[in-house]
């Protein structure tokens, strides 16, 4: 069954750091594409970062460019947002989620979702 | 503001037919596909219709995807209470280099 686990939410200080991970498996996870989104509270869905399977090809949101970094560890089934500089207006569920069967790296076909991670920016 | 508009709510009774719209643009649904999202209340949201009208497996054909110039519907037949969630579509936006979501549908089932 394929699963991805999202961890490491919290709450954090205005400029303060946090790392998000997601923990993947039942499936070869260094051949897919893999994206976070992230849902504040109340409000739709935003996509904020991809890496291609062998972390060549990044993108970030304008929203979130130079202060969030994305990595994944192909040899932990792991997936990771290092968020520096956050904001208030970061506050939101964090999911990650693979790109679907087939799909091509731009496309915002996420395939499955985590189950999310909180992650809080107030003071 | 979303550069995708949905309509914030709508509603139906069981057994009916409902349409959710996705209004974009040229460069965002007018040159590429349409995903859409089903997102029951306190879970993640979940893929319900790829490449504008694709279903995954699993996915009931109670629920079909069409797109047309810059605009895309989600149809579902058969209304039933479980369907009773909010619904995101998505697509690739050619001028912002990046994907975009719309603000979300809630549907009711009364």
């Amino acid at each position: 069954e394929v699963q991805l686990v999202e961890s490491g939410g919290g709450l954090v200080k205005p400029g303060g750091s946090l790392r998000v991970s997601c923990a993947a498996s039942g499936f070869t996870f260094n051949t897919y594409t893999m994206n976070w989104v992230r849902q504040a509270p109340g409000k739709g869905l935003e996509w904020v970062s991809s890496i291609s399977s062998s972390s060549s090809y990044i993108y970030y949101a304008d929203s979130v460019k130079g202060r969030f970094t994305i990595s994944r560890d192909n040899a932990k089934n792991s997936l990771y947002l290092q968020m520096n500089s956050l904001r208030v207006e970061d506050t939101a569920v964090y999911y990650c989620a693979r790109l679907g069967e087939g799909g091509s790296g731009t496309d915002p076909y996420f395939d499955p979702w985590g189950q999310g991670t909180l992650v809080i920016v107030s003071s | 503001q979303s550069v995708l508009t949905q309509p914030p709510s709508a509603s139906g009774t069981p057994g009916q037919r409902v349409s959710i719209s996705c209004s974009g643009s040229m460069s965002s649904i007018g040159s590429n596909y349409v995903y859409w999202y089903q997102q029951l209340p306190g879970t993640a949201p979940k893929l319900l219709i790829y490449r504008s009208n694709q279903r995954p497996s699993g996915v009931p054909d109670r629920f079909s995807g069409s797109k047309s110039g810059t605009s895309a519907s989600l149809a579902i037949t058969g209304l039933r209470s479980e369907d009773e969630a909010d619904y995101y579509c998505a697509t690739w936006d050619d001028s912002l280099s990046g994907p975009v979501f719309g603000g979300g549908t809630q549907l009711t089932v009364l």
